[in-house]
C-alpha cells in the first residue's frame, strides 16, 4: 500500500535560516504529492502541491520538487521566518479519494 | 463561504457515553472525510463518503459510525467512547477525489474521553 516517511522533528531553526525537511514515499500508479501545513490550534492547509514527476510546487516562499527516481517530495525554504513556525505534513493522494500522510514534523523558529 | 465547519470545538465525554461530531461545508463537495489526529501519528483516516448515500470505511474505523444524508453534512458517531478515542478529529472535503484533488480541513474537535 501507499505511505509517506518524513523527518522526525521537532526541527528549531534561527530566523533566515535555510529549512529542508525531507519527504519520501511508497506507491502505486502515479500519485499527486502534497504539503500541509498545521498553525498552533488551527486545521490543515494546503501549503503546496505537484501532481506528476519534476513538477515543483511552491508558495509563500517554501519549494518541493516531486522527484520520481528518488520517491522525494522535500520541502524547502531558503529564509525562515517566526511566523513559519507549525506543523508540517507531507501527504500522497493516490487513485482513490484518500490522502496518506506522514507522522508530522514539528518546525520552530526563533527571532 | 464558511468552509467546512465543525462543532464542538471541545468534547469531555466519560467512557460508555455517545456523542455526534459534526462537520459541514458549504462548497458541494461531493467527497467528505474524517481524520483523528494524535501525537506521533499523523493523520488516519476513519470514514469517508463520494457522495450522498455512499460511505466507506477508512484505516481506523473501529467504533464510529457515520452517514451522509444531503452532500453538505457528514456526522461521526462515537457509539461506545473509550479513552482510546481520545484525540483530536478533522473533518475535510474536497470538489474530486482522485490524486490531484485538495482536501479542505475543518479547524478541529477535541475529544478527552475519561
Amino acid at each position: 500500500g501507499n505511505s509517506v516517511t518524513q523527518m522526525e522533528g521537532p526541527v528549531t531553526l534561527s530566523e533566515e535560516a535555510f529549512l529542508t525537511i525531507n519527504c519520501t514515499y511508497t506507491a502505486t500508479g502515479y500519485p499527486s504529492l502534497f504539503w500541509y501545513v498545521q498553525y498552533p490550534g488551527e486545521g490543515l492547509q494546503l501549503l503546496l502541491k505537484a501532481t506528476k514527476a519534476d513538477d515543483k510546487g511552491s508558495n509563500k516562499g517554501f519549494e518541493a520538487t516531486y522527484r520520481k527516481e528518488t520517491t522525494s517530495f522535500h520541502l524547502e525554504k531558503g529564509s525562515v521566518q517566526v511566523s513559519d513556525s507549525a506543523v508540517y505534513f507531507c501527504a500522497l493522494g493516490g487513485s482513490n479519494y484518500k490522502l496518506t500522510f506522514g507522522k508530522g514534523t514539528l518546525l520552530t523558529v526563533n527571532p | 463561504n464558511a468552509g467546512v465547519t465543525q462543532t464542538p470545538k471541545f468534547q469531555v465525554l466519560k467512557t460508555g457515553q455517545s456523542m455526534t461530531l459534526q462537520c459541514a461545508q458549504d462548497m458541494n463537495h461531493e467527497y467528505m472525510s474524517w481524520y483523528r489526529q494524535d501525537p506521533g501519528m499523523g493523520l488516519r483516516l476513519i470514514h469517508y463518503s463520494v457522495g450522498a448515500g455512499i460511505t466507506d470505511q477508512g484505516e481506523v474505523p473501529n467504533g464510529y459510525n457515520v452517514s451522509r444524508s444531503t452532500t453538505e453534512d457528514f456526522p461521526l458517531r462515537l457509539l461506545s467512547a473509550a479513552p482510546s478515542q481520545t484525540s483530536v478529529y478533522f473533518c475535510a472535503s474536497s470538489y474530486e477525489g482522485g490524486p490531484g484533488h485538495e482536501q479542505f480541513f475543518g479547524p478541529g474537535t477535541r475529544l478527552t474521553v475519561l
